[in-house]
């Protein structure tokens, strides 16, 4: 089905580690996507983005990747805070049609261990 | 920094009642929509408003589910007769008209549906 998905539920790092979350799509038809940050009780806050005519973007302290061959999307954040602990979305979208409809897949939980 | 505002922030009703949750989208934005999150799931589309009309909704957007923008400023999502499995928390969500998908979600509105 066309669905976007996360490798691991949770992943727990040690301040100052880098982190990658992973991601996974199905969705030929994607086109730009777009990694999300939840804090508890809040709503979903922008991160980066990336269009599939690249394979890297780099933001402060966040890089996305895409590998489009495999259908992977990663997020990779440098040195890791406190503050950093937070679920975290990947998602997808088809802009052909110039919507931006996004489908989040499930969310990997970052624990950051001070 | 401006900022989507979302009231009421917790709703408790009881099923088969009326419930309209209410946002204020950031004042230039064009694109409104409504998203979802049942506890511990991932973020879902319900739908998309653009020019004063529906452009995009999921199966998830029944005839029980309906959007207005009653004025310039609010845009609201209202569920006529309330099921248990309504309860999740409703994420409202705007952007502007340019070629990027980046989306502003508010803070979300709790509902519980007893």
């Amino acid at each position: 089905g066309e669905s976007v998905g996360l490798h691991l539920p949770t992943l727990s790092v040690q301040e100052g580690d880098n982190s990658i979350i992973n991601c996974a799509y199905s969705n030929s038809a994607s086109d730009y996507f777009i990694w999300y940050k939840q804090e508890s009780g809040k709503g979903p806050q922008f991160i980066i983005d990336i269009r599939s005519n690249m394979d890297k973007r780099q933001g402060q302290r966040v890089t996305v990747l895409l590998n489009k061959t495999v259908k992977h999307l990663s997020l990779q954040i440098a040195a890791t805070q406190p503050g950093d602990s937070a679920v975290y979305f990947c998602a997808e979208s088809s802009t052909r049609a110039g919507s931006y409809q996004l489908t989040f897949g499930k969310g990997t939980k970052l624990s950051v261990i001070p | 920094e401006p900022e989507v505002t979302q009231t009421p922030s917790h709703q408790v009703t009881q099923m088969g009642q009326e419930v309209i949750l209410r946002c204020v989208p950031i004042s230039n934005h064009l694109y409104f929509y409504w998203y979802r999150q049942i506890l511990g799931q991932k973020v879902e589309f319900l739908v998309s408003f653009y020019n004063n009309e529906i452009s995009e909704k999921s199966e998830i957007f029944d005839d029980q589910f309906s959007v207005e923008r009653p004025d310039g400023s609010n845009f609201t999502l209202k569920i006529r007769s309330t099921k248990l499995e309504d309860s999740a928390m409703y994420f409202c969500a705007s952007r502007t008209y340019s070629n990027t998908g980046e989306l502003f979600f508010g803070e979300g509105s709790r509902l519980t549906v007893l």
